[in-house]
């Protein structure tokens, strides 16, 4: 069974530019959610969906920060404009059912983002 | 809200040696509790997980978790670190009552030296 792919693994930008990270959920997960991991820092949720419904958004800075799942399955995650402050890890998860947070969550490698 | 604490920023440990992590949670109800660990330049991956039934529970490669009502807490033990098991390591809650909301810990950094 194939994990949880993301990409670019890593990227460097200049702040006020724009970035995109796409990721692709193990086939079959209704569940994808999308993290922020600074350096030193646990994982802290940005969004989480549900097929292609929006369950939670709610640590979402969404004066710079989209994302969207449009047929259900792939996710991109986008900061236009980024601050120097989003440097991290963006991480991907997916599961299979999240009802009452039962549904075990499988980490894609994630990316590194650079802002400069 | 669900919080979760992991007092331990960095442990050093020999190997072969015993390795307990500690997690303390805060929560109104009994909560999920899972622990999962990152190595290097991966993602996370899924230790154990405790939803009810037994407190002590069983993970993968080696490691074992006991849930304690009374103390808030779901520690990580290890009877022997082998060196491969340097990573970082994250405990989780998850509130029984939302869909899926995870609240992460800081992490443990854990360094096995010879």
């Amino acid at each position: 069974e194939a994990g949880v792919a993301q990409s670019p693994r890593y990227k460097i930008i200049e702040k006020r530019q724009s970035v995109a990270f796409w990721c692709n959920p193990i086939s079959g997960h209704a569940t994808l959610y999308w993290y922020q991991q600074i350096l030193g820092q646990g994982p802290k949720l940005l969004i989480q969906f549900q097929n292609n419904g929006v369950v939670d958004d709610s640590q979402l800075p969404k004066d710079r920060f989209s994302a969207e799942r449009l047929k259900g399955v792939d996710s991109t995650l986008k900061i236009q404009p980024a601050k120097l402050e989003d440097s991290a890890v963006y991480l991907c998860a997916s599961s299979l059912y999240s009802l009452a947070g039962t549904g075990e969550q499988y980490f894609g490698p994630g990316t590194r983002l650079t802002v400069t | 809200a669900q919080s979760v604490t992991q007092p331990d920023i960095h442990i050093t440990v020999s190997e072969g040696a015993s390795l307990e992590l500690r997690c303390n949670y805060s929560y109104g109800a009994t909560p999920y509790l899972f622990w999962y660990v990152q190595s290097p330049g991966q993602g996370l991956q899924l230790l154990l997980k405790y939803f009810s039934g037994d407190t002590l529970v069983q993970g993968i490669k080696g490691f074992e978790a006991e849930f304690k009502r009374s103390q808030s807490s779901f520690n990580l033990r290890k009877p022997s670190v082998h060196w491969s098991d340097a990573a970082e390591y994250f405990c989780a809650v998850g509130a029984t009552d939302s869909w899926g909301k995870f609240q992460f810990g800081a992490g443990t950094q854990v360094v096995v030296t010879p």
